[in-house]
């Protein structure tokens, strides 16, 4: 069974930093390229960012990028998302979401999501 | 960067049909996809490639994608099917994921 498991979120103070973590299992993960995608709670889908098989190829969101940094450790079958410089608009539910053979496909498994909330 | 339009909200009767716009500049050039998300649930991969249907997703589900509009078919609703529906491509030209606003479909 294929499963994304995220953590790491929290209430984090405007300017300050967290770092999720989607811990990956059911499937191959090396031979996937990977998505982070937020949600506003009531609001829509915003995608964040991918990152290829072997993290070759890396995209952001014009919202977060200079301020986040997306990795995986193939080896621990893990995908993280270091966010640094939070703002007030970045509370959201990050998923963590499996992409396919190119970062067009389809995004076919999402986690549950961990919740972000930037308060002071 | 590249936008996609979709109506907020649609009712539809159980056993109609429901049509589910996604407006975009030459979308027909583009693989589109979309997501169900249901109340307090993530969202599942519903159609990919405009028109395929993943493992699981019922036949009444289908996709189009042509022009400046991709589109969603639900054919007889079923109460189960109230969800929040997203369209979704890859913008080559920035190399950016792209949601739909999304549309809120209600069954009366």
């Amino acid at each position: 069974e294929v499963q994304l498991v995220e953590s790491g979120g929290g209430l984090v103070k405007p300017g300050g930093s967290l770092r999720l973590s989607c811990a990956i299992s059911g499937f191959s993960f090396s031979r996937y390229n990977m998505n982070w995608v937020r949600q506003v709670p009531g609001k829509g889908l915003e995608w964040v960012s991918f990152i290829s098989t072997f993290s070759s190829y890396i995209y952001y969101a014009d919202s977060v990028k200079g301020r986040v940094t997306i990795s995986r450790d193939n080896a621990q079958n893990t995908l993280y998302l270091q966010m640094n410089s939070l703002r007030v608009d970045d509370t959201a539910v990050y998923y963590c979401v499996r992409g396919g053979a190119t970062s067009a496909a389809g995004l076919d498994f999402w986690g549950q999501g961990t919740l972000v909330t930037v308060s002071s | 960067s590249y936008v996609l339009t979709q109506p907020p909200s649609l009712a539809v009767a159980p056993g109609k049909t429901a049509i589910i716009p996604c407006g975009g500049n030459d979308i027909g050039s583009e693989s589109v996809h979309w997501y169900q998300q249901k109340s307090g649930q993530a969202p599942v991969l519903v159609i990919y490639n405009d028109s395929d249907r993943p493992s699981g997703i019922p036949e009444r589900f289908a996709g189009s994608n042509s022009g400046n509009t991709a589109t969603l078919t639900i054919s007889r609703v079923e109460p189960g099917d109230e969800a929040d529906y997203f369209c979704q491509l890859w913008d080559r030209s920035t190399n950016q994921g792209v949601f739909g606003g999304g549309t809120k479909v209600t069954v009366l």
